[in-house]
């Protein structure tokens, strides 16, 4: 098993731009969550989502966030458009139904300028 | 609401001494404690869970109910303990919520 796959690792891009985020889940699992890492703020759950369903986002900062679930094996993050303050490290994770921990993918830096 | 608080972001000891990264959680109900790490450059890992009192490379955590704390303690760091570890919770629904995370730098 390859693990929870994420692109791209690295995404520079100009301030004001639309920028997506790729999250391939593993296998069997049924939920999975978006997580945006900064020094400042640790790690904060964004959204997450349950069978393709979200179930919560309320830690999704603003309505330039948006996230897409349309079938088991892919889900995507894009923000629209794009700040400075968005550059952070985004994971992903999934979880199978009943396990105890989280997968976590290994993540895409995104820096906007 | 759930809330975990880790009130150390920087801990730095010598290679052989004991290690204590602070953890307190607040939640009504029976949370459900996990010690995630990453180390440099690394995916987020689980480290142990409450449940299964384990032993991981020597860490371990023991939960407090009193305290409301799930400290994570090692007797003798070693320089290839240095990363980052985050202390989560999980209350009654499917979320992980995360603590502020500690960075741990092992000196030799």
């Amino acid at each position: 098993d390859a693990g929870v796959i994420q692109s791209p690792r690295h995404e520079v891009t100009e301030m004001g731009q639309e920028v997506t985020l790729r999250c391939k889940p593993i296998s069997g699992h049924n939920s999975l969550f978006w997580y945006r890492q900064t020094m400042m703020r640790g790690l904060e759950l964004l959204i997450y989502f349950n069978n393709n369903v979200p179930i919560d986002d309320s830690g999704m900062p603003e309505d330039r966030f948006s996230a897409k679930m349309p079938n088991a094996s892919f889900s995507t993050l894009k923000i629209q458009p794009s700040e400075p303050r968005d550059s952070a490290v985004y994971f992903c994770a999934s979880r199978k139904q009943g396990a105890d921990g989280y997968t976590f993918g290994s993540g895409t830096r995104l820096t906007v300028v | 609401a759930q809330r975990v608080t880790q009130p150390e972001k920087l801990l730095s000891v010598f290679k052989g001494a004991p290690v204590e990264l602070k953890c307190n959680y607040s939640y009504s109900g029976s949370p459900e404690l996990f010690w995630y790490v990453q180390y440099s450059r690394q995916r987020l890992q689980l480290l142990l869970r409450h449940i299964s009192r384990e032993s991981i490379k020597g860490f371990t955590a023991d939960l407090n109910k009193g305290e409301t704390s799930f400290h994570l303690k090692k007797p003798f760091a070693q320089e290839e303990d240095s990363a980052m570890y985050y202390c989560a919770s999980r209350g009654a629904g499917n979320m992980l919520t995360f603590g502020g995370g500690t960075r741990l730098m092992v000196k030799p």
